[in-house]
């Protein structure tokens, strides 16, 4: 299986200052359709996940321009430019090139 | 609005069964493959299941292949997941997940809880 691992494992921000998470995957996540298989997903406490970013660096609807992604192959970075109270949560990459299909195992993101 | 609604989830004992739903609105459920995952307390959220729009293809985790069976019914907007022979480790929340070539797994239920315990 892909393992995707994630750094760091939590992170304590001030409202306003940026943040950046890490997805590492054991295998390039490159398609030979030209597409990279790389999502990132936010945990709300207490809720479903909700997708942020699709294909690495592409914004799902409704998603905020604060957020944006980057990498390519196997390393990843998820960045949030100003931190909000309502960014807290736990945050996972997932990859979809590979079945299963696998997560990492979560970034908790807390605020200052 | 697109609305996924899992229902089902109980307290059961090892080896037990149980039939997991998911009722699907506000898109085109028979165009769309779908997909369950799932989530043991404190853990990473793990990919359990898929089937494609048509039935026609599905895949399973290596761990519960040959104990669960996924389906639908499209004219119902209906997913389900079949869990047999129950292990202490399929404990977790039971999300359904709507799938999409471009945006992955784009929208999600609120899960249902399956506790597998004696």
């Amino acid at each position: 299986d892909i393992v995707l691992t994630q750094t760091p494992l939590s992170l304590s921000v001030t409202p306003g200052q940026p943040a950046s998470i890490s997805c590492k995957s054991s295998q390039s996540l490159l398609h030979s359709d030209g597409e990279t298989y790389l999502y990132w997903y936010l945990q709300k406490p207490g809720q479903s996940p909700l997708l942020l970013m699709y294909e690495v660096s592409n914004r799902f609807s409704g998603v905020p321009d604060r957020f944006s992604g980057s990498g390519s192959g196997t390393d990843f970075t998820l960045r949030i430019s100003r931190v909000e109270a309502e960014d807290v949560g736990i945050y996972y990459c997932m990859q979809s090139l590979y079945l299963p299909y696998t997560f990492g195992q979560g970034t908790k993101l807390e605020i200052k | 609005e697109v609305h996924l609604v899992e229902s089902g989830g109980v307290v059961v004992q090892p080896g037990g069964s149980l039939r997991l739903a998911c009722a699907a609105s506000g898109f085109s459920f028979a165009d769309y493959t779908m997909h369950w995952v799932r989530q043991a307390p404190g853990r990473r959220l793990e990919w359990v299941s898929l089937i494609t729009w048509d039935g026609a293809r599905t895949e399973y985790r290596h761990s519960v292949r040959g104990r669960f069976t996924i389906s639908r019914d499209n004219s119902k907007n209906s997913l389900y997941l079949q869990l047999n022979s129950l292990r202490i480790e399929d404990t977790a929340l039971y999300y359904c997940a709507k799938g999409d070539n471009q945006y992955g797994f784009d929208y999600w239920g609120q899960g249902t809880l399956v506790t597998v315990s004696s």
